[in-house]
């Protein structure tokens, strides 16, 4: 399974585009990159999911370049609401017996 | 649809007691899982399991057993608890082979745990 390094915390403030980078320079060919939010005292929640170039949905982005080994989530305009520790994740849980690894996270706080 | 319910919410043990944490989820998923957190670190996986009548050991196993005699249950036991154990319990469910949404789980509430 490929390990994931992001940084341990971030700040930002209401209003602003937050980019968080993770690094994965032993993703396999078949790997999936995945990301997950997690609010205090909740269960994390699935965000998105790339494997190359840019995935947008109606919550964030994600930039992947072509050797992909790292992956770069964006939050567009952050809100009080998406302070959260968030996860990212590579492997392809199908090909790996139906096993997800998470890391320690980034915990993002956002200020008003 | 209730989605993925987790019982109880909270419990005390005392070291040496045992008990059955409850994982249901009513979305006929495959894959089941045990995770812990504690505190200011991600979650680790304990065990999980592929199908009815299938378990797998993750990360941390030591201390913990499962069952999944039903596909919508997975139960995880504490035979004889110790304060490192004290935490808070995830239990995710996944269905298999979704392409671009291959690795969403979907999270209970979670069990917070302490043991004295």
């Amino acid at each position: 399974l490929a390990k994931t390094t992001q940084p341990i915390s971030m700040d930002s403030y209401e209003g602003q585009e937050v980019n968080i980078t993770c690094s994965h320079n032993n993703i396999a060919t078949n790997d999936y990159i995945t990301w997950y939010q997690q609010f205090p005292s909740q269960g994390p929640r699935f965000i998105i999911q790339g494997y190359k170039t840019k995935v947008t949905n109606e919550v964030a982005s994600l930039f992947i370049p072509a050797d992909r080994k790292s992956s770069t989530l964006s939050l567009p305009r952050v809100s009080l609401s998406d302070t959260a520790v968030y996860y990212c994740l590579v492997g392809d849980m199908d090909n790996q017996g139906g096993k997800l690894i998470f890391g320690q996270g980034t915990e993002l706080s956002v200020k008003p | 649809n209730a989605g993925v319910t987790q019982t109880p919410k909270f419990r005390v043990l005392k070291t040496g007691q045992s008990m059955t944490l409850l994982c249901a989820q009513d979305m006929n998923h495959e894959y089941m899982y045990w995770y812990r957190q504690d505190p200011g670190m991600g979650l680790r996986l304990i065990h999980y399991s592929v199908g009815e009548g299938t378990t797998a050991k993750g990360e941390v196993p030591d201390g913990y057993n499962v069952s999944r005699l039903k596909k919508q249950n997975f139960l995880l036991g504490l035979e004889s608890a110790a304060p490192s154990q004290t935490s808070v319990y995830f239990c995710a469910s996944s269905p298999a082979g979704r392409g671009d949404r291959d690795n969403e789980q979907f999270f209970g509430p979670g069990t917070r745990l302490t043991v004295l």
